[in-house]
């Protein structure tokens, strides 16, 4: 089944413990991305990458980091989590740039909580 | 700076009606727009997806119309069923450096039997 899967779905951590949490997509997708979704906010980009070892920040990358060392998988890490970090957090991936009439397909989210 | 709106924030609809839901953005310099749907607890469902040269595109009972020079798209919803119940969201694509994504902040659908 094509499918977009993150690890872990629920995390409860404390503030400055590094934590990564992962992404994998198995449709030989090129493009991925990563977003938080907050009330009141809406869905924010965080991070993209265009294709392997090619990452670029979105609209909130202060705190997080990435890398695509292979293609189906892009890892978001915290290296210091804050309680500001406390989101609701999807992957999702498309076969190319999205401004190439690609559409995106989402993980079922990871709801982290920072204490 | 793109912002994107959607109208109504809520809208609660008997078994049967037919509907539409609104998005409005305010920068008509877009790739695409996509519309999705997102069940508490799940993740995003891509519904529609319309390039910016397209005036519409149709899945179903779901038709999704574009006017990129009022900054206007609609979601047309026929014969609302109790399964449609979820929050819609539309998301523009912005001719930027990079693929940027805008996302309105949802309509929160409910149809009652």
């Amino acid at each position: 089944e094509a499918q977009v899967t993150q690890n872990p779905r629920y995390l409860i951590t404390v503030t400055g413990k590094k934590l990564t949490v992962t992404c994998s997509q198995n449709m030989n997708h090129e493009y991925m991305s990563w977003y938080r979704q907050d009330p009141g906010l809406g869905l924010r980009q965080i991070y993209y990458s265009m294709n392997v070892e090619v990452t670029d920040k979105g609209d909130v990358p202060e705190g997080y980091k990435v890398s695509r060392k292979e293609k189906r998988n892009f890892p978001l890490i915290l290296e210091s989590p804050s309680p500001n970090q406390t989101s609701l957090y999807f992957c999702a991936s498309s076969l190319g740039r999205l401004a190439s009439y690609n559409e995106q397909f989402f993980g079922p989210g990871t709801r982290l909580t920072v204490l | 700076k793109q912002e994107v709106t959607q109208i109504p924030a809520a809208l609660s609809v008997p078994e049967g009606e037919n509907l539409v839901l609104n998005c409005s953005f305010t920068d008509s310099a877009i790739y695409n727009l996509q519309w999705f749907r997102q069940d508490p607890g799940k993740g995003l469902t891509s519904l529609l997806l319309i390039q910016s040269s397209q005036r519409e595109q149709t899945s179903g009972r779901l038709n999704a119309s574009l006017d990129k020079s009022s900054g206007r798209s609609t979601l047309y919803i026929a014969a609302s069923q109790p399964g449609d119940s979820a929050t819609y969201l539309c998301a523009v694509i912005v001719r930027t450096s990079y693929d940027k994504v805008i996302f309105g902040p949802g309509t929160s659908l409910s149809v009652i039997p």
